[in-house]
């Protein structure tokens, strides 16, 4: 069954600091691979998406994500957090012809 | 782009009524998807549209709810005969689909909730 984990449900990093949220997946399909951000009572915004070809994308509002496809994972990456960054973070699977599955998502908490 | 809108954002019903939701998805996106999200989880798929056409529905989506896009445009979703079970907030998001590659992009979301 397709599936994927966010091992850390919630994180918290001080202003300034490097963030890493972890994103593992099970997936029988070579998968695309999406990082979306979701602010209290908000929809969820797009962060990145990776589809093929180099395996570490960029994204909106300075965050990074590395495809390993050894590790069957796709972790979100920043250099240095801002207040702003505090929502909760969801990691999705998706391939063609196949519906997306989101992961529990990683609340952040940014302390000043 | 105007994004992804929602209509309405927030719902109080009481159980056993209907209620139902509007979504109007970026103009040129054929594809239109329903999910339903409760606190601390990620989103669940329900349902979705290629154009009119509604071509699966998940296992969550009960015979008491049903979804329409009548002209491949905005989509309704109603909740017939509400339970507090079904209180959540429920997304949209719409797509294009191009070179068998798709990104959906999310509204703001309706979150209903039954007393």
């Amino acid at each position: 069954a397709q599936s994927v984990t966010q091992p850390d449900i919630h994180i918290t990093v001080s202003e300034g600091a490097s963030l890493e949220l972890r994103c593992n997946y099970s997936y029988g399909a070579t998968p695309y691979l999406f990082w979306y951000v979701q602010s209290p009572g908000q929809g969820l915004q797009l962060l990145l998406k990776y589809f093929s070809g180099d395996t570490l994308v960029q994204g909106i509002k300075g965050f990074e994500a590395e495809f390993k496809r050894s590790q069957s994972s796709f972790n979100l990456r920043k250099p240095s957090v801002h207040w702003s960054d505090a929502a909760e973070y969801f990691c999705a699977v998706g391939a063609w012809g196949q519906n997306f599955v989101f992961g529990p998502g990683t609340r952040l908490s940014v302390l000043p | 782009d105007t994004g992804v809108s929602q209509d309405p954002r927030h719902k109080i019903t009481k159980r056993g009524q209907n209620v139902t939701f509007r979504c109007d998805p970026i103009s040129e996106h054929n594809r239109l998807y329903w999910y339903r999200q409760t606190l601390g989880q990620g989103p669940e798929f329900l349902t979705y549209f290629q154009n009119e056409a509604q071509l699966e529905k998940s296992r969550l989506l009960s015979d008491r709810f049903s979804a329409e896009r009548p002209k491949g445009s905005f989509s309704t979703l109603e909740i017939q005969r509400t339970e507090q079970g079904d209180s959540a907030m429920y997304l949209c998001a719409s797509s294009l689909v191009r070179d068998a590659k798709e990104t959906q992009y999310f509204g703001p979301g309706t979150r209903l909730l039954v007393l």
